[in-house]
């Protein structure tokens, strides 16, 4: 059983700049989900992609979007990157009649 | 909305002893989940514990437990035995009831084993 993968494991961009995050989740797993961690704070939830369709957000702006593919991965698109969004991002996925979320690596993204 | 705090920013505790961490939550809710999550400096979340709100045994795994009281909606850790592996950051997460729910995480514990 593969377990959720993230790519890039880290990134540098510069302000302004816009930035596409990916994750594989874990075989079988329908939703996915995508966390924000700044340094020193717990994670903080962005968004949830179930059936490829957006299914509840957090106090996010809209220049943060996803996508949800038909094999159940999915990406983190940020545009406009602000200085502020230099985070670690952590993708989970889970069945969505389950409660338990299985994390991936994260992204480190530094915006400069 | 939910809350989770955790009030003990960092602790410390040698090895083979005990150590707790503690993890306050609000909600309105009745039936939720709350968890324990390590993340270690490989930043890989990986589930320690997982409670049931309407079970009222506290659940075990290991050398972790916890003490789960609903009333005072707190809900700590203890760690007994302690490795150097368990050094790491440990977050308090409730979850809701319903399918498709997000976690809601706390500020997070570092916890230091000592030889």
């Amino acid at each position: 059983e593969t377990g959720v993968t993230q790519s890039p494991t880290h990134l540098i961009k510069t302000r302004g700049q816009q930035v596409t995050l990916r994750c594989s989740s874990q075989s079988g797993h329908n939703t996915v989900s995508w966390y924000q961690q700044a340094l020193g704070q717990g994670p903080q939830f962005i968004f949830q992609y179930y059936r490829e369709e957006e299914n509840g957000r957090g106090n996010f702006p809209p220049r943060f979007s996803g996508l949800q593919f038909p094999n159940y991965s999915s990406e983190l698109n940020v545009n406009a990157l602000e200085l502020d969004d230099s985070a670690l991002y952590l993708c989970a996925s889970s069945y969505r009649t389950e409660n338990e979320q299985f994390f991936g690596p994260g992204t480190r993204l530094t915006v400069l | 909305a939910q809350t989770v705090t955790q009030s003990q920013p960092e602790m410390s505790v040698q090895e083979a002893e005990t150590v707790t961490l503690s993890c306050t939550y609000d909600t309105s809710e009745n039936n939720y989940y709350l968890f324990w999550y390590k993340q270690p400096p490989s930043r890989q979340m990986i589930l320690v514990i997982r409670q049931e709100a309407y079970k009222q045994q506290n659940a075990t795994e290991n050398r972790f437990s916890v003490n789960f009281q609903k009333a005072a909606k707190s809900f700590s850790l203890k760690i007994s035995d302690s490795q150097l592996g368990d050094t790491a950051m440990y977050f308090c997460a409730f979850m809701s009831n319903y399918p498709g729910s997000r976690l809601t995480f706390g500020e997070g514990t570092q916890l230091t084993v000592n030889p």
